[in-house]
């Protein structure tokens, strides 16, 4: 595989439930990002880690957590969620051109 | 703060029609400048970047960008749309390595 690869790619859950996303880059990228993406808004960046630090809390909701385990790897945890967190969630990373490479992202619906 | 804009959430053209989609960004700055493209159901493809040099840049599917700091605009065009182009188009900004704003896209369609 190459690129940035998000799982899963549909995810249905329930405000009580617990869920994680998953995103892995195989680019040899420093950086990693979470975006959030709701119809009809700007993207949103939510959480941004260097070399496996947390760099960036764009004022998140703690009931989104990110977890980043090495480079090429990030989470993002999910619990307790509201139906207005339902949007597509975009992963990325980056070298220090800040040229990002997207995921397919994935779609979460909170019912 | 800092931001970038996007005129026109839904540009329609024909098919063969000139394609210009609107960026404005803000910032005294010159920031480095990307327009992605969102085919549905996918992640964001980056079309093209302006870092520094050139100011006309080149990019995938026949598109460019000019970047005119006079105007703090990075507008996208294609002299001759096709129905493949039909997607969302976002412009951005980069001020450094963690900061990219985005703007709120707009849908291009393009009428048989």
């Amino acid at each position: 595989e190459t690129g940035v690869t998000q799982t899963p790619r549909h995810l249905v859950m329930g405000m009580t439930n617990k869920k994680s996303l998953k995103c892995e880059q195989h680019l040899g990228h420093n950086a990693m990002y979470w975006y959030k993406q709701s119809a009809k808004k700007p993207l949103e960046l939510m959480f941004v880690y260097n070399f496996k630090e947390q760099t960036e809390n764009n004022s998140v909701p703690s009931r989104f957590s990110p977890e980043c385990p090495n480079s090429s790897h990030l989470f993002l945890h999910l619990h307790t969620l509201q139906p207005e967190d339902s949007a597509l969630y975009l992963c990325a990373s980056s070298q220090l051109t800040g040229e990002l490479f997207f995921g397919e992202g994935s779609r979460l619906t909170v019912l | 703060a800092q931001s970038v804009t996007q005129l026109g959430s839904h540009v329609s053209v024909s098919e063969g029609a000139l394609v210009l989609l609107r960026c404005n960004y803000s910032s005294s700055v010159p920031p480095y400048l990307f327009w992605y493209v969102q085919y549905p159901n996918q992640g964001l493809q980056l079309l093209l970047k302006y870092t520094t040099g050139a100011t006309l840049v080149k990019g995938i599917n026949g598109f460019e960008a000019e970047f005119k700091k006079s105007e703090t605009s990075f507008h996208l065009t294609k002299p001759s749309a096709h129905m493949s182009d039909a997607a969302e188009y976002f412009c951005a900004a980069g001020y450094n390595n963690n900061d990219m704003r985005f703007g709120a896209g707009t849908r291009l369609t393009v009428k048989p």
